[in-house]
């Protein structure tokens, strides 16, 4: 019972442009949100998160979305740069110290 | 600080064999948790803990085992090894709300990745 879905396996987007990232999960007793990045043979690093009592949440070039009714979020990377080319992956949390993680999205950022 | 460091980089096992995964973290955290990552799979949660002497199971504890004596160190002990638990296990920490951290944001060593033939 996957209960935080990252339905791409991978995303190819050119440098400059913006890149968007989907998840979405079932549980509605989560009520925050997480995004993390990681690079190949490293942990994964945290990157972004959002409480569900906000809709969006800002940090430089990302920018991450919540639609509690859809029970989806995004993470939106503008302008994508090489450096960004990483497994970024969702997690959720809801009253346990406890995180739940999507599957990850490739991202492959071009020149 | 060195953070969250996790030995060994990369071990080979046969199966039957045992072995400790160590975890070890310089930041005063009080919570820990153990990860799995498979091909293509997100993380899956072992084991963590919430202080020392606190442990409690995660999603996918059969055939693990941890111990937290003290603030710094997590083990994870795999006591037969099994081609299943092929995988890259990750250790994490966390200062939690109350360690003045952001809500459940936790910082992950470089992983250990384990073979088992």
């Amino acid at each position: 019972d996957q209960q935080v879905k990252q339905n791409s396996p991978s995303l190819s987007v050119q440098e400059g442009r913006i890149s968007i990232l989907n998840c979405d999960y079932t549980n509605s007793m989560f009520d925050y949100f997480l995004w993390y990045k990681k690079y190949p043979a490293e942990g994964p690093t945290f990157l972004i998160s959002i409480s569900s009592i906000k809709d969006k949440n800002e940090d430089g070039r990302f920018t991450v979305f919540l639609n509690k009714s859809a029970k989806h979020l995004s993470l939106h990377i503008v302008p994508s740069q090489p450096g960004d080319s990483a497994v970024y992956f969702c997690a959720a949390t809801g009253t346990a110290s406890k995180l739940t993680f999507g599957t990850g999205t490739r991202l492959q950022v071009t020149l | 600080n060195a953070g969250v460091t996790q030995t060994p980089k990369f071990r080979i096992l046969k199966i039957g064999q045992s072995m400790t995964l160590q975890c070890a973290q310089d930041m005063n955290h009080n919570y820990m948790y153990w990860y799995r990552q498979d091909p293509g799979m997100g993380l899956k949660l072992i084991y963590y803990s919430v202080g020392a002497g606190i442990t409690d199971k995660g999603e996918v504890p059969n055939g693990y085992n941890v111990s937290r004596s003290t603030t710094e160190d997590f083990p994870l002990r795999l006591e037969l090894a099994a081609p299943s638990q092929t995988s890259v296990y990750f250790c994490a920490s966390s200062p939690g709300l109350a360690g003045g951290g952001l809500r459940n944001e936790q910082f992950f060593g470089p992983g250990t990745r384990l073979t088992v033939l």
